[in-house]
């Protein structure tokens, strides 16, 4: 069974809205959790690190102010996508180390996020 | 991270093997052979991964070149449900803390 989930999985939303997306550990805890942003026919891209207790580390090029992480508690992670345009339209995956290695990562189903 | 190298795609017949091939010419000594695939529409999933030695497991089988500047993941009978993108990614020791470095893969095409 899924050890990573999403909430929601799609989701709809007009241009200068805001969308939080959730991303929970199943059954382990998640000090460390990746959000990754993929768009059509591409591969999936490192947009931040989410670290439980303090702040996210982004990627490169990667805005912290439009995409806020917050990691409130060892399960959970959540991605909000400020003043959403449409060119934010993409599919959001987290992902977080398979305990106690932490080499094998879980990912999330994914989040469709489309902007009208 | 060291860079990997795959076919853009590949087609393969229905309960069939099937090798996919990754080049990591640059791979240094600490680093790891792992593989992921990703299905339509869905968040990638763990396959496999390797140092120096061959690794079996459930879902497929990992060869390693001698020199380590290749891989191959082995699919030993390919399923309609094996119709993915795979990553072949390099994680050096250590780095299981760090985010995941995604090259364009291959795509899998099995026909029925």
């Amino acid at each position: 069974g899924a050890v990573v989930s999403q909430h929601p999985s799609r989701v709809i939303c007009k241009s200068g809205t805001s969308v939080k997306i959730e991303c929970r550990s199943l059954d382990f805890q998640a000090t460390t959790m990746f959000w990754y942003r993929q768009f059509p026919k591409k591969s999936l891209m490192l947009m931040a690190t989410s670290n439980e207790g303090s702040k996210a580390t982004y990627e490169q090029g990667v805005e912290k102010d439009k995409f806020l992480i917050n990691h409130a508690s060892l399960t959970l992670s959540t991605l909000t996508v400020t003043s959403a345009h449409p060119e934010d339209s993409s599919f959001y995956i987290c992902s977080a180390p398979r305990p106690p290695s932490g080499y094998e990562q879980y990912f999330g189903p994914g989040t469709r996020l489309t902007v009208t | 991270d060291a860079k990997t190298t795959q076919p853009n795609s590949m087609e393969s017949n229905e309960e069939e093997p099937v090798h996919l091939p990754c080049n990591h010419s640059t791979i240094s000594g600490t680093d790891y052979i792992h593989w992921y695939r990703q299905l339509p529409s869905q968040g990638p999933e763990y396959v496999i991964h390797g140092l120096t030695s061959n690794v079996n497991n459930r879902m497929a089988s990992l060869a390693i070149a001698e020199d380590r500047k290749s891989s191959t993941l082995i699919l030993h009978r390919a399923t309609l449900r094996d119709a993915a993108v795979y990553y072949c990614i390099l994680i050096p020791s250590g780095g299981g803390a760090d985010g995941l470095t995604f090259g364009k893969g291959t795509h899998l095409i099995i026909q029925p």
